[in-house]
């Protein structure tokens, strides 16, 4: 069975430019949730997705969105570049049913805002 | 103040010595700490999942303990190899009745070397 599989590996945008990151969940998983991780900060949440609909949001301002096709496939998209949004960006999967269930990860997608 | 506080923030230890890992946490309530291993430029990969109800729960040499009373949990590391190099984040999930899905609130993490 395939991974999280997360598109591109790196990314380097300069500031004001948009970026879209791609991520393609476990077979039969629903749910993907996105997540920031910057030395200083950590891991952060950004949102999560289940059935196309977004169920939950973290703490990041409206530059940040994201969606998931009908193929569990999910897609984040961040406009106007600051240099703070250097960072991984992690994508993972679940089932999606409420439970005590594993949380895969993809391999992030490293981006460098210059 | 982050609700999930780890200690220590690295680690330096010899190749088959053991090792332990402490999570802090004032995340309350919540339905399970779970405890991941992160290789250098990957995901963080699923280690343990504990309930609030749990007190240990092992996967071969490592073992997780919790003691929901004074919001601790620690990581325990058995006969260390150099592949065990890595960082260790202790993360917290939300109670299911918010909702709160894969909301989690993560650790800092502890970043620990093995080495010869």
């Amino acid at each position: 069975k395939a991974g999280v599989t997360q598109t591109p590996r790196y990314l380097i945008k300069t500031r004001g430019q948009q970026v879209t990151l791609s991520c393609s969940p476990i077979s039969g998983h629903r749910s993907v949730s996105w997540y920031q991780q910057t030395p200083g900060q950590g891991l952060q949440f950004l949102f999560e997705y289940f059935s196309e609909t977004q169920r939950n949001k973290g703490n990041f301002p409206g530059r940040f969105s994201g969606r998931q096709f009908s193929n569990s496939r999910s897609e984040m998209n961040v406009s106007t570049l600051e240099l703070g949004d250097s960072a991984l960006y992690l994508c993972a999967s679940r089932t999606g049913v409420p439970s005590n269930e594993k949380l895969f990860f993809g391999s992030g997608t490293q981006l460098s805002v210059l | 103040k982050n609700q999930v506080e780890q200690s220590p923030q690295s680690l330096i230890i010899l190749e088959g010595k053991n090792c332990t890992l402490q999570c802090n946490y004032t995340v309350s309530p919540f339905s399970n700490l779970r405890w991941y291993k992160q290789d250098t430029g990957r995901g963080p990969v699923s280690l343990t999942i504990m309930t609030f109800s749990e007190n240990t729960k092992s996967n071969g040499r490592y073992t997780a303990t919790l003691d929901a009373d004074t919001k601790q949990s620690s990581l325990h590391i058995t006969a260390s190899q150099l592949s065990d190099s890595a960082s260790y984040i202790c993360v917290v999930s939300p109670p299911f009745f918010t909702g709160g899905g894969n909301k989690l609130t993560f650790g800092t993490g502890t970043q620990l070397k093995v080495e010869l």
